[in-house]
């Protein structure tokens, strides 16, 4: 079964500064890897995601992330954040063929001026 | 589009006592999904549909109840309310893919039923 770990469960940074959420998981398959965004008393929405290709994928609103097959990581980066990035963030998995999501803990991003 | 729209937007239960969430989409998705959110607990699944008439448990089904009479709603029914199921539900959904073995459609989220069974 796939499963993701979230290592931090808060990150706190300033205004600026450059970001990194973790997520690593486990499956013996293949895997299709999703970051979500969800804003104060909102639904989640999607950042980005890794199907196949390029290792490194690049979302909405500056974020990316790189799919490391060996290090079984799908980690999130943003060079300079605003304000407005501060929301729960969730990685998530899924095979080929599988029709369920499997999410993370969440990863809370606290920007501070 | 209105996309997944969810009712109602709050509500408290008595322990005991059954109520249905709402869902709804408007754009014609065969997918759709229940979740529920708990603090630290990230989102589980409940119950999930992949069309009309066709639904499946998650990893959290116990306590609740589906069906999927038409394409476009999927209520999720609590019979007996229990403190435990005090949360966040979400309703998503998302199109049928091409290729039966990609994900390349994201899921739409709606807005959220908080409950709170006390």
């Amino acid at each position: 079964a796939q499963s993701v770990t979230q290592l931090d469960s808060q990150v706190p940074v300033f205004e600026e500064a450059p970001v990194e959420l973790r997520c690593n998981y486990s499956s013996s398959v293949s895997v299709y890897l999703f970051w979500y965004v969800q804003y104060p008393n909102q639904g989640l929405q999607l950042l980005l995601k890794y199907l196949s290709g390029s290792t490194l994928v690049k979302g909405i609103n500056g974020f990316e992330a790189e799919f490391n097959k060996s290090q079984t990581s799908f980690h999130l980066r943003k060079p300079s954040v605003h304000i407005s990035d501060t929301a729960e963030y969730f990685c998530a998995v899924t095979r080929t063929g599988f029709q369920k999501l499997v999410f993370g803990t969440g990863t809370r991003l606290l920007v501070s001026p | 589009n209105a996309g997944v729209t969810q009712t109602p937007k709050f509500r408290i239960l008595k322990i005991g006592q059954s109520m249905t969430l709402q869902c709804a989409q408007d754009m014609n998705h065969n997918y759709m999904y229940w979740y529920r959110q708990d603090p630290g607990m990230g989102l589980k699944l409940i119950y999930y549909s992949v069309g009309a008439g066709i639904t499946d448990k998650g990893e959290v089904p116990n306590g609740y109840n589906v069906s999927r009479s038409t394409t476009e709603d999927f209520p999720l029914r609590l019979e007996l309310a229990a403190p435990s199921q005090t949360s966040v539900y979400f309703c998503a959904s998302r199109v049928r893919d091409r290729e039966a073995d990609s994900y390349n459609s994201p899921l739409h989220f709606g807005n959220g039923t908080r409950l709170t069974v006390t």
